[in-house]
């Protein structure tokens, strides 16, 4: 059964630097987006992207996130310069149509 | 502001036995309800979608009900095994949103042997 995958499975990284997430989603998929996990805390929604756009975003995306999906496949989340908040499990999903999401395993991201 | 709850004390019951589970919401009207289940460490794993005008759907040895009156969803387990073990989320969706999804905080799933 296709997956969504995630790498790295866990990224360790100073405050100030910037780090990129990577995702692969499920081939025939047409939504993308990103999540957000802190240890302990709900799920929470960051961007979905669809037909090369954002199609929504969170206060939490701000001017230090951003997305791409540089060939047809990888789909990335950028922070530019890491806080020591961003700490968090990130997730990608993606979906055919904008309802039912499929997860990926996450990336841990710790800031030091 | 929009508020989803769910059963904050983690569910603890014995095998054999039903497992239902509340999502609760406010100031929000979601065209679908998903429940999804987490695991420690993991990514969430889709279990089942319901929309606005469904009152009810069943997958195997699940149901999920809907009460848009309510603002209430229920999450059922029949005949639970240990192996359901894990958390429990809810997330709302509205049209037009871009698939956003907003969850609630989980519940915690506990099924002895």
């Amino acid at each position: 059964e296709p997956e969504v995958t995630q790498t790295p499975s866990h990224q360790v990284t100073q405050m100030g630097q910037e780090v990129i997430l990577r995702c692969v989603p499920i081939s025939n998929h047409l939504y993308f987006y990103w999540y957000r996990q802190i240890l302990g805390q709900k799920v929470e929604f960051l961007v979905s992207f669809y037909n090369n756009e954002i199609s929504e975003k969170s206060e939490i995306f701000d001017d230090q996130f951003s997305v791409e999906r540089p060939d047809g496949s990888n789909f990335t989340l950028k922070i530019r310069s890491t806080k020591l908040e961003d700490s968090a499990m990130y997730f990608c999903a993606s979906s055919v149509g904008a309802d039912t999401q499929y997860f990926g395993p996450g990336t841990r991201l710790t800031v030091l | 502001s929009q508020k989803i709850e769910q059963n904050s004390e983690a569910l603890n019951i014995q095998e054999g036995k039903t497992a239902t589970l509340t999502c609760n919401y406010t100031n929000y009207s979601p065209a679908y309800l998903q429940w999804y289940r987490q695991d420690p460490g993991r990514g969430p794993v889709f279990l089942l979608l319901i929309r606005e005008n469904e009152k009810e759907k069943r997958k195997e040895r699940l149901k999920v009900t809907f009460d848009t009156t309510l603002k209430q969803s229920l999450f059922h387990i029949t005949a639970s095994q240990p192996a359901d073990s894990a958390t429990y989320l809810c997330a709302l969706d509205r049209y037009n949103q871009g698939g956003k999804l907003i969850f609630g905080q989980g519940t915690e799933l506990s099924v002895k042997p």
